[in-house]
């Protein structure tokens, strides 16, 4: 069983329109994550979010939007789509820290490359 | 806020030799430190965290990262690697006091070739 999953593996896509990515986690986790992968293979943090509700954004444009419908999902909307949008997104979850010295292991979907055209 | 600087893009290596992959960090916190994986057209594998206690940590695969606190680094080594190993590794860091979420802040990468 896929801990966590990602659809689709590859998007293409042209430049505005607009375009969703998925992400389910079948480990009982509260917190989940979004990362982007640059072309440079650079990871950045985009969003967190902990039991429905968005804990950081990390400067992200608006035109990124992350809807968590119940705590195993956490969907990434993209509007208007830009080239410079073209990136490996990688979906992770972990149980939330519940204490300041506790930390819980993340675990990352496969990823999803997104291509702007 | 943290950082974490991999001074190597690219480590060429033969098979069976040594390896060391270089990672520094930035915090004015106390932090938790990580080595990821990520094989070709893969996803990220952890492959081994400093969280507290001793600072040799042995992790998957025959690595192993030492911290150093007084140089702030954490250096991945392997005694003899194999064809297997060639793939990024990253160096991650995430403070000790977030809670809610342990966001991870990630290196640049370091793109391990072994040669035959």
């Amino acid at each position: 069983d896929t801990a966590v999953s990602q659809t689709p593996k590859y998007l293409v896509t042209q430049m505005g329109n607009d375009k969703s990515i998925k992400c389910e986690q079948n480990l009982g986790h509260d917190t989940m994550y979004w990362y982007k992968q640059d072309s440079k293979k650079f990871l950045k943090i985009m969003f967190s979010y902990n039991n429905k509700e968005l804990i950081i954004n990390e400067t992200v444009p608006n035109r990124f939007s992350p809807k968590s419908p119940d705590k195993a999902h956490l969907n990434l909307h993209i509007n208007s789509l830009e080239l410079g949008d073209s990136a490996v997104y990688f979906c992770a979850s972990s149980q939330v820290p519940i204490a300041a010295v506790l930390y819980n292991e993340q675990f990352f979907g496969p990823g999803t490359r997104l291509t702007v055209l | 806020a943290q950082s974490v600087t991999q001074l190597d893009s690219q480590v060429p290596v033969f098979e069976e030799a040594p390896v060391e992959l270089r990672c520094n960090y930035s915090s004015s916190v106390s932090v938790y430190l990580f080595w990821y994986v990520q094989y070709p057209n893969q996803g990220l594998q952890l492959l081994l965290k400093y969280l507290s206690g001793s600072t040799l940590v042995k992790g998957i695969n025959g690595f192993e990262a030492e911290f150093n606190k007084s140089q702030t680094s954490f250096h991945l080594r392997k005694p003899s690697v194999h064809i297997s190993d060639t793939a990024e590794y990253f160096c991650a860091v995430t403070s000790k006091y977030q809670t809610g979420a342990n966001n991870l802040f990630f290196g640049t990468g370091t793109r391990l070739t072994v040669i035959p």
